[in-house]
């Protein structure tokens, strides 16, 4: 694909459960962020992986964060007992890797609502 | 801290000149972006400036930077109805994640 994919695109939960979300980055590119957009803000970091490894992992809010990227491609971002504070859309970036420009392509986002 | 902001709204007449202000705190930014985001799509890059630049243009679009007073500003000429839409501003500081504003959401009235 030419772009950066993520599935679903909108994801309907209960408080409790557990989700994931899933992005595919742009083939060949080494670096992936995880953001979240809550309404009316702009895109606020999670998480960045350089390959395989999370790099830095700063901005997840709490332990019921956490992102995986297993071969250095496909990355999944884990929510488990969601909150109604949880409800945003969450974004998935990738870029070449740590150059001089740092030019990251955006994905369409999931839409998360937690009821 | 880090910290972007942007005024939130900005209404402009079909043919005019937008211009689009953003401020910013850190003064180790290396680039700074500008992202347009149309209703239910992705971001997309319009176009960075690097910190020791003071103008960039591209087409339509004019970035200016004023380093000592960290403002940054999009103009973009002959604003079209197909230019609606909200206008994020962002920095780099080196650290790898992006820091945006909230983003100015641009009418455009035929």
């Amino acid at each position: 694909g030419a772009g950066v994919s993520q599935t679903p695109s909108n994801k309907v939960t209960e408080k409790g459960k557990y989700v994931e979300l899933r992005c595919d980055p742009i083939s060949g590119h080494t670096a992936l962020y995880w953001y979240r957009q809550s309404l009316g803000q702009g895109p606020e970091f999670l998480i960045y992986f350089q390959g395989t490894g999370a790099a830095d992992d700063s901005g997840l809010p709490n332990d019921r964060f956490f992102a995986v990227r297993p071969e250095g491609s496909v990355s999944t971002l884990k929510i488990q007992r969601t909150e109604r504070g949880d409800s945003a859309v969450y974004l998935c970036a990738s870029s070449l890797g740590p150059g001089e420009v740092n030019e990251q392509f955006f994905g369409p986002g999931t839409r998360l609502t937690v009821l | 801290g880090e910290d972007v902001e942007q005024s939130l709204f900005l209404s402009v007449r079909e043919g005019d000149s937008s211009v689009i202000n953003c401020t910013y705190t850190d003064s180790s930014s290396t680039y700074l972006y500008w992202y347009k985001q149309e209703p239910g799509a992705g971001l997309q890059l319009l176009t960075y400036i690097f910190s020791n630049m003071d103008m960039k243009q591209d087409q339509r679009l004019t970035v200016l930077l004023n380093k000592k007073d960290k403002h940054l500003s999009l103009r973009i000429a002959d604003t079209q109805t197909g230019d609606s839409a909200i206008y994020f501003c962002a920095e780099w500081a080196g650290s790898y994640q992006l820091t945006f504003g909230k983003g100015t959401k641009l009418s455009v009235i035929p």
